[in-house]
């Protein structure tokens, strides 16, 4: 199928840990993002990579590390969790600059 | 800077009512692209439409319209005889066509819309 899949689904971790989080697409599209929804639903952009190259950099902690290895792949590297990172993670793609958004299902991390 | 305004935070209808979620935006840009996506209770987010600034034609696709008002700044979303399976979280967001560089699409906060049996 084609999709943006991320993995894993979800995520229950203790505080102080490092986690990732993983992406894929296979729609052949040029720009990927990290979106965070916090538990009120408010999506967030994070991050936003062009043909491997970071493009969007939002206030995000340091903590938290894109790797593009490719342009079909955008993961999600985060050190020394803490519990306000506790949200669910959105991996989308699209070609383009105005084309819509196609999102993975999500990532739910509970930090604890 | 482009933001977008979903002063609904929550609807409850009755099935067979029809409901408007209202969306509101701000750009300083003259080219920009709208946007609805569907969140039901699963999580997943499902786009529903996309608008471009200079097209101001209303846009009907079975039961949901869009209706685009660049005077006012407003693209709201109309479902018809609403249906349980309507029940979701819709977010409204604005892409900024710039020159150069990636915007990313900015999302409302969304409307949690609750149809009831």
């Amino acid at each position: 199928d084609t999709a943006v899949s991320q993995t894993p689904k979800y995520l229950v971790t203790q505080m102080g840990n490092d986690k990732s989080i993983k992406c894929e697409q296979n729609l052949g599209h040029d720009t990927m993002y990290w979106y965070k929804q916090d538990s009120k639903k408010f999506l967030k952009i994070m991050f936003s990579y062009n043909n491997k190259e970071l493009i969007i950099n939002e206030t995000v902690p340091n903590r938290f590390s894109p790797k593009s290895p490719d342009k079909a792949h955008l993961n999600l590297h985060i050190n020394s969790l803490e519990l306000g990172d506790s949200a669910v993670y959105f991996c989308a793609s699209r070609q383009g600059r105005v084309a819509p958004l196609h999102f993975g299902n999500g990532t739910r991390l509970t930090v604890t | 800077a482009q933001k977008v305004t979903q002063a609904q935070t929550e609807i409850s209808v009755v099935e067979k009512e029809d409901v408007t979620l209202d969306c509101v935006y701000e750009t300083r840009d003259t080219t920009y692209y709208l946007f609805w996506y569907k969140q039901p209770p699963s999580g997943e987010l499902v786009f529903l439409i996309r608008r471009n600034s200079f097209d101001e034609q209303n846009e009907i696709s079975g039961r949901y319209s869009w209706n685009f008002q660049k005077s006012t700044s407003s693209f709201n979303f109309t479902i018809t005889a609403s249906q349980v399976v309507d029940s979701a979280v819709y977010f409204c967001a604005l892409s900024e066509a710039l020159r150069s560089g990636n915007t990313p699409l900015v999302f409302g906060k969304g409307t949690r819309l609750s149809v009831i049996a």
